[in-house]
């Protein structure tokens, strides 16, 4: 059973980069079948998806966030991160960190952290 | 990309079934056999019940079930138990090659 745990600040100011980070046990970012995904949700809002990183690197961001994302990984540490960049009091969410396995694909997130409340204010 | 229709609220009694409607484009929902469901109780992390329209994980209680026609995507949850009360949300793959959510729906287990 794989576990996630995301970890980073809490408080980012308006402008600057929200980076978390997302420990992964019982399995591996160097799968080749898991796509490891992050996944927010404003206060007493919905669910948005943010994008993932796959083996090798690739990855898949929506697009309307496409130019502020970066998500990665790394291998040594077993962790994937997310950076944000020119954060709004829009981007204040519960980030969570998610594993999609891919006999799953594309659509069934099975495996979440519990999520990490970051709010964006000066 | 907008996200997918789904009711603010339903509610139900206790052994009733109850559908959860989630309505998208033909940009998503009517155009992929990738629709899921989530439940996500207050302060916890979602939960996978539904995915790929009909497909139930293991350990996923066969009172929930799934269905698609054209742009519209269904959750039925029958002999409704007081532990289903939950918020649910749909979710679509869509043209974009992203995911996209539905607003979510709270279900009352009067």
């Amino acid at each position: 059973q794989v576990q996630l745990q995301e970890s980073g600040p809490g408080l980012v100011k308006p402008s600057e980069t929200l980076s978390l980070t997302c420990t992964v046990s019982g399995g591996s970012v160097n799968s080749r079948n898991d796509y490891w995904t992050w996944i927010r949700q404003p206060p007493g809002k919905g669910l948005e998806w943010i994008g993932y990183f796959y083996y090798g690197g690739s990855t898949s961001y929506k697009p309307s966030l496409k130019s502020r994302v970066t998500i990665s990984a790394d291998t040594s540490r077993n962790q994937f991160s997310l950076k944000l960049s020119s954060v709004t009091a829009a981007d204040t969410a519960v980030y969570y960190c998610a594993r999609l396995h891919s006999s799953r694909w594309p659509d069934g997130i099975g495996d979440w952290g519990q999520g990490t409340l970051v709010t964006v204010s000066s | 990309q907008s996200a997918l229709t789904q009711p603010a609220s339903v509610s139900g009694s206790p052994g009733q079934s109850i559908t959860i409607s989630c309505t998208g484009t033909s940009s998503d929902i009517g155009g992929f056999n990738y629709v899921s469901w989530y439940q996500q109780h207050p302060g916890k992390a979602p939960k996978l019940m539904i995915y790929e329209v009909t497909n139930r994980p293991s350990g996923v209680s066969n009172r929930f079930s799934g269905s698609k026609s054209g742009n519209t995507a269904s959750l039925t949850i029958s002999g409704l138990q007081a532990e289903d009360e939950a918020n649910y949300y749909c979710c679509s793959y869509s043209t974009t090659s992203s995911l996209v959510f539905g607003g979510g729906t709270k279900l009352s287990v009067l």
